[in-house]
C-alpha cells in the first residue's frame, strides 16, 4: 500500500464550480499537510501548509484534514480557468528533518 | 519569501556531453536540497536528498555516477547529468528545505524546473 493515495484525474469543471480535490494516506504520524499547484512545465508551489486536524483558508482555497479518516481535502471555491493546474498534496512526520511523502498528482481543467 | 531559482531554464545538448544544473535558495539556508525528475504528465520522482556539506544520499535505480550531486553551501546545489542520453531527456526540479526554520515553515519550495533534451 503507498504511503499517500490520491486520483490523478483528470478532473475537468465549469468555471465558478466548487472543485474538491482529495488525498488519503496510510501512516497516522503525519502530522503536517501540504497542497501544492504545479502548472504545465512549471515547478510546483506552495498553496497550503496545515498542521494536524482542522481547516485552513486562504481566498478561495480551503485546506482540510480528517485525522481520524486519514483524510485531506483541498476545495476551491468560484474556480476559474487559471486554475487549470495539477494539484499535488504531501505531508511528513513531526520533528525536523522527517521525509516528505507525495500523492501523484491530480489534473484539474477549469472550463470557462 | 522562500524562493528558489533553477539555471538553466531549459538546455539541449548532444549525446554524450555532460550538463550541469544549478539550485539556489535565493532567501533562505537550505541545509536539505532535493532532486526531481519527472516525466510528461507523470508525478515527481525523488532522485536524491542532499544535505550541505556530505554526500548526497540517492533513491534505488538511481545511477550515483551519472547523476553528480553536489552541494557546496547553504544556498547552492548542482545536478550534473554525465555522458547523457535521450534517455536522459526529462525534467528536472529541485527544492530546497530549511528544516531549522521551525515546524511552521518547515516545508520543501520547489524551483521552476529545468528541461533537457538530449539529441
Amino acid at each position: 500500500q503507498k504511503e499517500v493515495e490520491q486520483d490523478p484525474g483528470p478532473l475537468s469543471v465549469p468555471e465558478g464550480a466548487i472543485v474538491s480535490l482529495n488525498c488519503t494516506y496510510s501512516n497516522s504520524a503525519f502530522q503536517y499537510f501540504m497542497w501544492y499547484r504545479q502548472y504545465s512545465r512549471k515547478g510546483p508551489e506552495l498553496l497550503m501548509y496545515t498542521y494536524s486536524s482542522g481547516n485552513k483558508e486562504d481566498g478561495r482555497f480551503t485546506a482540510q484534514v480528517d485525522k481520524s479518516s486519514k483524510y485531506i481535502s483541498l476545495f476551491i471555491r468560484d474556480s476559474q480557468p487559471s486554475d487549470s493546474a495539477t494539484y499535488l498534496c504531501a505531508m511528513r512526520r513531526g520533528g525536523p528533518g522527517n521525509q516528505f511523502y507525495f500523492g501523484t498528482g491530480t489534473s484539474l481543467t477549469v472550463i470557462p | 519569501g522562500a524562493v528558489v531559482s533553477q539555471h538553466p531554464s531549459r538546455v539541449i545538448c548532444k549525446s554524450g556531453t555532460s550538463v550541469k544544473i544549478e539550485c539556489r535558495s535565493l532567501d533562505f539556508q537550505a541545509t536539505t536540497m532535493f532532486w526531481y525528475r519527472q516525466f510528461p504528465k507523470q508525478s515527481l520522482m525523488l532522485m536524491a536528498t542532499s544535505n550541505e556539506g556530505s554526500k548526497a544520499t540517492y533513491e534505488q535505480g538511481v545511477e550515483k555516477d551519472k547523476f553528480l550531486i553536489n552541494h557546496a553551501s547553504l544556498t547552492l546545489s548542482t545536478l550534473t547529468v554525465t555522458s547523457a542520453h535521450p534517455e536522459d531527456s526529462s525534467f528536472y526540479i529541485c527544492s530546497a528545505r530549511d528544516p531549522a526554520s521551525g515546524m511552521e515553515t518547515d516545508t520543501q519550495y520547489f524551483g521552476p524546473g529545468t528541461r533537457l533534451t538530449v539529441l
